[in-house]
């Protein structure tokens, strides 16, 4: 069965840093990965997708992922942080597996991210 | 840039009455979803349509819930028998194709008394 974890379930850096959300994987065949990011009283926002390709992806906000294969992970990461991206993020995975035939997506228990000033 | 919506932001219901939540998705989005997500928990799928029917449901959508695309912009998840584990944020979402980019609503928070 696919699965996804996100072993944190707060990540606290300061204003500048660099930041990272972690995120792993179980699939069976080639995984389709995804970060979105839920802001209070919003609904989720797409960041970023991992279909193929390149392993380092780059999406929305300055927000990238890296996916590693042997290490089945799809870490979240922004070069500096900033407190306006204090917020939930939830990693999802695409279900692809014979039993799906519209790739609902399942998701991790989510990481809130705290930039402090 | 095209978003989807959702009414009402916040729904308030007595155990065992039904309740409508109502959903607009991207207008040329051909998918659509629902999922919830019970207050400190993941974000979990109950159902996708396409074509005018369910495609795909999960052991949560029993027969107490219904979708339906009642014309062709909106898409309504219905609550027969609304029961107090019911009380979660319902999210629709909706993609161009199947294995696409699903794009989330804003949710409707449902609190059942």
């Amino acid at each position: 069965a696919q699965s996804v974890a996100q072993p944190e379930d707060q990540v606290n850096v300061a204003e500048g840093n660099p930041l990272t959300v972690k995120c792993t994987y179980s699939v069976s065949g080639n995984p389709y990965l995804f970060w979105y990011v839920q802001y209070p009283n919003r609904g989720l926002q797409f960041l970023l997708k991992y279909i193929t390709g390149d392993n380092l992806v780059k999406g929305s906000y300055g927000f990238e992922a890296e996916f590693n294969k042997s290490q089945t992970s799809f870490h979240l990461k922004k070069p500096s942080a900033l407190v306006s991206d204090s917020a939930l993020y939830f990693c999802a995975v695409r279900d692809i597996s014979g039993s799906s035939n519209t790739g609902k997506l399942i998701f991790g228990q989510g990481t809130t991210l705290q930039v402090k000033p | 840039e095209p978003e989807v919506t959702q009414t009402p932001s916040h729904q308030v219901t007595q155990m065992g009455q039904e309740v409508i939540l109502r959903c607009v998705p991207i207008s040329n989005h051909l998918y659509f979803y629902w999922y919830r997500q019970i207050l400190g928990q993941k974000v979990e799928f109950l159902v996708s349509f396409y074509n005018n029917e369910i495609s795909e449901k999960s052991e949560i959508f029993d027969d107490q819930f219904s979708v339906e695309r009642p014309d062709g912009s909106n898409f309504t998840l219905k609550i027969r028998s609304t029961k107090l584990e019911d009380s979660a944020m319902y999210f629709c979402a909706s993609s161009s194709r199947a294995r696409d980019t699903q794009y989330f609503g804003p949710g409707t928070r449902l609190t059942v008394l």
